[in-house]
């Protein structure tokens, strides 16, 4: 049971250059999230998914599309890098939505766009 | 948006002291959680509270959930080296659009060996 694991670790992009990060989880839950984590601003929501084919957005959402084909996964994609996307991301996932709801997050991606 | 006042920003303590964080928020939340980071590392639940005045212990630490619903704090007893990192705080706000999360900024904890 790998709990949440996201893929890559590091990447490196070029100002406007596109990628995608994976994020997978195998504890059959139907909520996944895409959050950023910058110095000294704490974890910001930048789009979510309550279940398969579904997704909304977050807090922080411009510059990025997610998706959410299969139930295990959830994709977050820059379609053209900027400076400012420099970050670290967590993905993160839960049961449904109710009282005791908690998020597992994953390791994280580490991003510099230059 | 709702924002959670999260303090210390960050501190430093001697080994085997007591350590206290809060938070706080200008509008009630139904849940608090708390997190721990280790450097490059995913935050890792430490404490889940649901109830107003509710008071949870996981080992050394012990967290409350606020009678007034705006609060928290976490209490760290005895700190030892590996109790370094950066705990966050996060809240649920009651129905909305969304109910999600919303994260404090983290206190970052150094220990004196």
């Amino acid at each position: 049971n790998a709990g949440v694991t996201q893929t890559p670790k590091f990447r490196v992009l070029k100002t406007g250059q596109s990628m995608t990060l994976l994020c997978a989880q195998d504890m059959n839950h139907e909520y996944m999230y895409w959050y950023r984590q910058d110095p000294g601003m704490g974890l910001r929501l930048i789009h979510y998914s309550v279940g398969e084919g579904t997704t909304a957005k977050g807090e922080v959402p411009d510059g990025y599309n997610v998706s959410r084909l299969k139930k295990q996964n959830f994709l977050l994609g820059l379609e053209s890098a900027a400076p400012s996307q420099t970050s670290v991301y967590f993905c993160a996932s839960s049961y449904r939505r109710q009282v005791q709801e908690t998020q597992y997050f994953g390791p994280g991606t580490r991003l510099l766009v230059l | 948006g709702q924002q959670l006042n999260q303090s210390p920003q960050s501190m430093f303590i001697q080994e085997g002291e007591d350590v206290s964080m809060n938070c706080t928020s200008s509008s009630i939340f139904n849940t608090w959680l708390w997190y721990k980071q280790d450097p490059g590392e995913g935050p890792v639940l430490l404490i889940a509270l649901y109830k107003a005045g509710e008071l949870t212990s996981n080992g050394r630490l012990t967290a409350q959930f606020g009678i007034t619903r705006k609060d928290s704090f976490l209490n760290i007893s005895a700190s030892i080296p590996s109790d370094v990192g950066i705990y966050f705080c996060a809240g649920r706000p009651p129905g909305g659009s969304q109910g999600n999360l919303i994260f404090g900024k983290g206190t970052k904890l150094s220990v004196k060996p």
